[in-house]
């Protein structure tokens, strides 16, 4: 596609409640980041995947937070057990192979936990 | 604690004038440097980058400067434009490298340009 595509792009859960995220990146973008954004702050770094291997997991907040590429292209960051603390905005990034090239951004997933 | 600092998080400019948002970071590690503009309701959009050989990119209207030595880098809009108004959040690089791609990046909290008519 021309870009990378999020979907939903809002979501409302009830607390406890399981929801899926989907990113659609770049064709032929190696590299795919998932960043959870709160109100006010900076997009903060969860995840990130080189083809189908997750290399960098470190950011993901708990082990309520789980991310997947199994093919190494489309992506889904799901949180299990929702808390209120989950409501962000979810984006999704990717890049081609190589260093210091940028990273593109999907419009994100807002989710909201109520 | 902050890696990345914007610590403005507002600044107002009149149109024609020049913008200059500023960064400064803690890491030493840190070697690529991005620029990115925020719209509500949408992602973030790559405006310019800098790697740690260079101290000055310039693209256009935008020019990004970095001081090495003060982990200082400062983003200047020339002549700034109402449709500059947006929040400009400053990222970089932990020099992280998986296999040759690039690692995560780190943003600030952002500063939003408002440019007036």
């Amino acid at each position: 596609g021309a870009g990378v595509s999020q979907s939903p792009r809002y979501k409302v859960a009830k607390r406890g409640q399981d929801v899926a995220l989907r990113c659609d990146p770049i064709s032929g973008h190696v590299s795919l980041f998932w960043y959870q954004q709160a109100l006010g702050q900076g997009p903060e770094f969860l995840t990130y995947f080189q083809n189908e291997a997750q290399l960098d997991k470190s950011g993901l907040p708990s082990d309520r937070f789980f991310a997947e590429r199994p093919e190494g292209s489309v992506s889904t960051l799901k949180i299990q057990r929702t808390q209120k603390e989950d409501s962000a905005v979810y984006l999704c990034a990717s890049s081609l192979d190589g260093v210091n090239t940028e990273a593109f951004f999907g419009q994100g997933t807002r989710l909201t936990v109520v | 604690d902050q890696q990345v600092k914007q610590n403005s998080p507002s600044l107002s400019v009149q149109e024609g004038r020049i913008s200059i948002l500023n960064c400064d970071y803690t890491n030493s590690m840190f070697d690529y440097f991005l620029w990115y503009k925020k719209y509500p309701a949408e992602g973030p959009t790559f405006l310019i980058s800098i790697s740690s050989i260079k101290d000055k990119n310039e693209d256009g209207r935008f020019t990004v400067f970095l001081n090495k030595s003060a982990k200082h880098l400062s983003l200047h809009i020339v002549p700034s434009q109402p449709g500059d108004s947006a929040v400009y959040f400053c990222a970089a690089s932990d020099g992280v490298n998986y296999g040759g791609s690039q690692g995560n990046l780190i943003f600030g909290k952002g500063t939003k340009l408002s440019v007036k008519p």
